[in-house]
C-alpha cells in the first residue's frame, strides 16, 4: 500500500518556466490538499479539493492552479514560477474533509525556483 | 484569526528524560488539536489529535498530549525520550467555522545519547 506519492521528488526551474506537481492516493480518500512548508512557518495551504469535482483556494493560492483529475490524483501547476515559489510541497489526502480526520501525506517535492 | 503558535524552534533533551513540546493555540469555538511528526525526507505523520472529552490523549509511540482550555494550551509529552524520537514536530488546529488546518512553525526535537 503506497499511500500518497509525489513526483517528481526534487526539481529545479529558472523564473517563469512552468511546471506540474503529481500527486496520486491509492486510499480511496475523498480530499486531497496541497500544502508549502517553508522553514519557521509550518505548512500553508495552498489549494484543496474535498471531493472529485470540487476544488477551492487555501490560504496561499495565487501563483498556482490544481486539477482534481479522478478521485485518486490531484496535480498543482506553477505557470511561471518565481524565486519566492521555492519551497518544500507535500501533498496530503484525508477520508472526508470532517475535522476529525488525520491527513496522510507524501513524502514531498523540494522545488528550488532560480 | 487563528493561529497556532510552537515558541520553541528547538527542543533538546538528554534520552530517558521526559520531554514536552509546546502548543498554544487562538481559535474561536472548540477547537480540533493535532500533532504530527515529521522525520528527515519524509511527509509529515499523525501522531494524535483531541477533539472532545479526556484532556488527556494518548497517541503513537508512546507519546500523549494535556489539552488545557484555560490556557488554549497542546503540550506534546513523552515520560522517556528516545533518540528515534528526533525528529521536527507540528501543533495543528482546525476551529469550528473553518475548513482548514493551521500549522504551527514546528519544533526540531533533538535527543541525545
Amino acid at each position: 500500500n503506497a499511500g500518497v506519492t509525489q513526483t517528481p521528488k526534487f526539481q529545479v526551474l529558472k523564473t517563469g518556466q512552468s511546471m506540474t506537481l503529481q500527486c496520486a492516493q491509492d486510499m480511496n480518500h475523498n480530499s486531497m490538499y496541497w500544502y508549502r512548508q517553508d522553514p519557521g512557518m509550518g505548512l500553508r495551504l495552498i489549494y484543496y479539493s474535498a471531493s472529485e469535482g470540487t476544488t477551492d483556494k487555501g490560504e496561499v493560492p495565487n501563483g498556482y492552479n490544481v486539477s482534481r483529475l479522478n478521485k485518486r490524483e490531484f496535480s498543482l501547476r506553477l505557470e511561471s514560477a518565481a524565486p519566492s515559489q521555492t519551497s518544500v510541497y507535500f501533498c496530503a489526502s484525508s477520508e472526508t474533509q470532517n475535522r476529525n480526520e488525520k491527513l496522510f501525506f507524501g513524502s514531498g517535492t523540494q522545488l528550488s525556483v532560480l | 484569526a487563528q493561529s497556532v503558535a510552537q515558541p520553541e524552534d528547538q527542543v533538546n533533551v538528554a534520552e530517558g528524560n521526559p520531554l514536552t513540546v509546546k502548543c498554544t493555540y487562538s481559535v474561536s469555538g472548540n477547537p480540533y488539536l493535532f500533532w504530527y511528526v515529521q522525520y528527515p525526507n519524509r511527509g509529515l505523520q499523525f501522531l494524535l489529535k483531541y477533539i472532545t472529552g479526556d484532556n488527556l490523549v494518548k497517541g503513537s509511540y508512546g507519546f500523549e498530549a494535556e489539552f488545557n482550555k484555560s490556557q488554549t494550551s497542546f503540550h506534546l509529552k513523552k515520560p522517556s525520550a528516545l533518540v528515534s524520537d528526533s525528529a521536527l514536530y507540528f501543533c495543528a488546529a482546525y476551529h469550528n467555522a473553518g475548513n482548514m488546518l493551521t500549522f504551527g512553525g514546528g519544533t526540531r526535537l533533538m535527543v541525545k545519547p
